[in-house]
């Protein structure tokens, strides 16, 4: 049981350029959330999908889209990636919005130079 | 906007020690939860509550809502329990603490 799948684990990019990052989870469940991590910080709510089709913006939106694919995949997008972007993503999941426990991917460590 | 205070930042214990992790809160939530961050960086969620106490093998979670309080305890602490623990409340969107980190030593 596979659960929270999130690639890639490492990037690095440069000012300015783009990336996705992916996940997919297999639990059926409806929820999705990106957050990211940063020293010093709790976890941070970048953007969330509470069921497939919609998605909504998070305590740090700027910077980032999301896309939820379908029911499985929720992807993160860094159209212009900065500095202030340097962190660890996490993508987690859970059945039925936020009164149901989360289930984390491994998360991305991302650096932009 | 909830303020959410973890206690004590860092903790150090000697195999077997009962442990005790504490979680404050500014404003009144829906639920909390527990989370363990690994050394290695994934995060598992441990317990979600709203009232009351849960139980699951060692560990403990109990909430008291109208002190706006929250504990995380440990029983028999082992250096497998070496991890952060994370504390987030449910108001709108989750809201996270820091994080305790833990370290227990053989």
């Amino acid at each position: 049981n596979a659960g929270v799948t999130q690639t890639p684990k490492f990037q690095v990019l440069k000012t300015g350029q783009s990336m996705t990052l992916q996940c997919a989870q297999d639990m059926n469940h409806n929820s999705m959330y990106w957050y990211r991590q940063d020293p010093g910080m709790g976890l941070r709510l970048i953007y969330y999908s509470a069921s497939e089709g919609t998605t909504d913006k998070g305590e740090v939106p700027n910077g980032y889209n999301v896309s939820r694919l379908n029911k499985r995949e929720f992807s993160l997008r860094l159209e212009s990636a900065a500095p202030s972007q340097t962190s660890v993503y996490f993508c987690a999941s859970s059945e039925n919005g936020r009164n149901s426990p989360l289930h984390f991917g491994n998360g991305t460590r991302l650096t932009v130079t | 906007k909830n303020e959410v205070e973890q206690s004590p930042q860092n903790l150090t214990a000697q195999e077997g020690e009962f442990i005790t992790i504490n979680c404050s809160y500014s404003v009144g939530i829906s639920a909390l939860h527990w989370l363990q961050q690994h050394p290695g960086g994934g995060i598992v969620s441990l317990f979600m509550l709203s009232s009351g106490k849960k139980k699951h093998g060692r560990l403990i979670a109990t909430i008291n809502i109208q002190e706006k309080h929250s504990s995380l305890h440990i029983t028999a602490s082992h250096p497998r329990d070496s991890a952060v623990y994370i504390c987030a409340v449910l108001e709108g969107n989750l809201i996270f603490g820091k994080g305790t980190k833990l370290s227990v030593k053989p």
